[in-house]
């Protein structure tokens, strides 16, 4: 069964970079089957996508994080990673990954447990 | 850009039925998808395609999609149901396509 795992600090400071890392096991990341995304949920508010990423490398970004955000991937150790910088108390969320499906109308399934990131000095 | 609106929360006693609707400019030509999220938990797929289950999720749970609004049925609801729920669609002529609801909360009472 595929299982995503974040890891990565919980606690950023203001204009700093953000560096979260998601670990997949039980399937391999170089499925041709499936993007690799990000989605954060501020504390008590609803979900946004951040973007995904296919194993080639090829990837997409919210535009309104598009200027902040990379998503890596790293075929050798089944991982893919967030970086977003400059960050701001409004970066303040719980950050999941998942993998997302390459249908015409995709969907995300698994996510990862999610890890809270708080932007604090 | 393309925009889902639900309903904030929605109550329902249990062993009844408990319907979540999401609405958006002409929702039936798209496929919607469901997330159950529990409190302190990961979204999990409850509905995909508008109407499929995967694996493992109870067949009281239902989907349908027509028009402006899709809808989530949630048949003899358990107190265990008791969560937020997101729909989600593609949009490939928003950026970013992937769009979600505000969420619901469902409430057992």
């Amino acid at each position: 069964q595929l299982q995503l795992q974040e890891s990565g600090p919980g606690l950023v400071k203001p204009s700093e970079t953000l560096s979260l890392t998601c670990t997949v096991s039980g399937g391999s990341i170089s499925s041709t089957n499936y993007y690799w995304g990000w989605i954060r949920q501020p504390p008590g508010k609803g979900l946004e996508y951040i973007g995904t990423i296919y194993y080639s490398g090829s990837t997409y970004y919210n535009p309104s994080l598009k200027s902040r955000v990379t998503i890596s991937v790293d075929t050798s150790k089944n991982q893919f990673s967030l970086k977003l910088s400059s960050v701001t108390a409004a970066d303040t969320a719980v950050y999941y990954c998942a993998r997302r499906t390459t249908v015409t109308h995709p969907w995300f399934d698994p996510w990862g447990q999610g890890t809270l990131v708080t932007v604090s000095s | 850009s393309y925009v889902l609106t639900q309903p904030p929360s929605v109550s329902v006693a249990p062993g009844k039925t408990a319907r979540i609707t999401c609405g958006g400019n002409n929702i039936g030509s798209k496929s919607v998808h469901w997330y159950q999220q529990k409190p302190g938990q990961a979204p999990v797929l409850v509905i995909y395609y508008d109407s499929d289950r995967p694996s493992g999720i109870p067949e009281r749970f239902s989907g349908s999609n027509s028009g402006n609004t899709a809808t989530l049925t949630i048949s003899r609801v358990e107190a265990g149901d008791e969560a937020d729920y997101y729909c989600q669609v593609w949009d490939s002529s928003s950026d970013p396509p992937v769009v979600f609801g505000g969420g619901t909360k469902l409430t057992v009472l």
